[in-house]
């Protein structure tokens, strides 16, 4: 069973464009929730995290809506940048278990 | 601080045989989680080490194994190689505290292993 589902898989925004991906999630006991950003060749980097107390949380560019009613949790990047371009991945964690369950990635391409 | 590596960066083993992939987290971490990444399973949990025990684990076969010495540097081993073992093998560390809130995992470059 999928524990987070990530959409969509591919995203093609122009520059100065809003990216949005979107995430869901299945265990209500999740409580943190982070987004990471893959370049080739690289291991993922943390971009931004959230946990549910608060429903949105913006760092720079990068932006996480977070809804808990509906289990869904979502990255938005402003202003999108060709050096955005990237696999982003969603995940979720639940506190006592250093595990982490990853959404299926987004690969960004961001024309210039 | 140095970040969290990972040797060797590439390996190509054929099947049947075993390997042994080595993590170094980041100073003063002491959990490290192994992650599974291929194009079609995306990023699976294999298994989190803390203080030289397994604390977590993902659903692979016990061909996949780990360890994690007092310094807190890990190793992976997995052996009788399959063709579906290929992929890109991640070590992440985390500060986190035995009890304590979660915390975030630095991730390293990666091992990437071809089995053929």
């Amino acid at each position: 069973q999928q524990q987070v589902k990530q959409s969509p898989q591919s995203l093609i925004v122009q520059k100065g464009g809003i990216s949005i991906i979107n995430c869901a999630y299945e265990n209500t006991a999740f409580d943190y929730f982070p987004w990471y950003q893959q370049f080739p060749g690289k291991g993922p980097a943390l971009l931004i995290a959230i946990r549910p107390d608060v429903s949105e949380k913006k760092e720079g560019r990068f932006t996480i809506s977070f809804n808990k009613s509906a289990k869904q949790f979502s990255l938005h990047i402003m202003d999108s940048q060709p050096g955005d371009s990237a696999t982003y991945f969603c995940a979720a964690s639940y506190s006592g278990f250093n595990k982490f369950y990853f959404g299926s990635g987004t690969k960004l391409n961001v024309k210039p | 601080k140095a970040g969290v590596t990972q040797t060797p960066r590439y390996l190509i083993k054929t099947r049947g045989q075993q390997v042994t992939l080595s993590c170094s987290p980041i100073s003063g971490h002491r959990s490290v989680s192994w992650y599974q990444q291929t194009p079609g399973q995306g990023l699976q949990f294999l298994f989190e080490y803390f203080s030289e025990t397994q604390r977590n684990k993902g659903n692979f076969p016990g061909r996949f194994s780990g360890r994690q010495f007092s310094n807190s540097r890990s190793e992976m081993n997995v052996s009788t190689l399959e063709l579906g073992d290929s992929a890109l093998y991640l070590c992440a560390s985390s500060p986190v505290l035995a009890g304590g809130p979660i915390e975030t995992q630095y991730f390293g470059p990666g091992t990437r292993l071809l089995v053929l």
